[in-house]
């Protein structure tokens, strides 16, 4: 079956413009969630949807980040006023109601 | 909250054995995990391990937790040029809540 898709691949943007990263989880999976992976870094979280509850933001670097999920579908990460340091590969991750969290291949945003 | 770390590189010869090890700080983690990372693709779980066990085995894979001393392994048999890729070792405390990740560590096997 469909594994978790990410759009665009790769996304080179100027300094200071916003942009705006998708991602379509497995279908019924209940949790999805966004990391961002510096060069040479690890997976860092930024944000999470669980069902319908809040998200859980507390990763967010700043108020520039922001993320919608419609229902237990689509998620779209927001990066308003691109800086940087904000190059990075976006990863997201769905995970229906167990421990395991399937990860898409992720967005290179590259900020110039 | 959590620590990890991770040795940043490991070279091993084709059909020796690799052993990628990870220590962190946290002891209330439940699942403990290894990702691989290839070029320019997301991460795929190799495996996980619950913290009420010490070892798990599958197939050329071989997971060791030492709660004791807070310290994950994972030993990959008879290293295959194909085994070459970032290996990120991840902890979960509970369910459906974000995973905690190591560095990665970088694998290079020579033929």
């Amino acid at each position: 079956g469909a594994g978790v898709s990410q759009s665009p691949s790769n996304k080179v943007t100027e300094k200071g413009k916003d942009v705006e990263l998708r991602c379509d989880p497995i279908s019924g999976h209940t949790a999805l969630y966004w990391y961002r992976q510096r060069l040479g870094q690890g997976l860092e979280f930024l944000i999470y949807f669980q069902g319908n509850s809040a998200p859980d933001k507390s990763g967010l670097p700043s108020d520039r980040f922001s993320a919608e999920r419609t229902g237990e579908s689509v998620s779209t990460l927001t990066i308003q006023r691109t800086q940087q340091e904000d190059s990075a590969v976006y990863l997201c991750a769905s995970s229906p109601p167990s421990y395991e969290q399937f990860f898409g291949p992720g967005t290179r945003l590259t900020v110039l | 909250g959590e620590d990890v770390e991770q040795s940043l590189f490991l070279s091993v010869r084709e059909g020796d054995s690799s052993v990628i090890n990870c220590t962190y700080t946290d002891s209330s983690s439940t699942y403990l995990y290894w990702y691989k990372q290839e070029p320019g693709a997301g991460l795929q779980l190799l495996t996980y391990i619950f913290s009420n066990m010490d070892m798990k085995q599958d197939q050329r894979l071989t997971v060791l937790l030492n709660k004791k001393d807070k310290h994950l392994s994972l030993r990959i048999a008879d290293t295959q040029t194909g085994d070459s890729a970032i290996y990120f070792c991840a902890f979960l405390v509970s369910g459906n809540t974000p995973l905690v990740f190591g560095k990665g560590t970088r694998l290079s096997v020579i033929a």
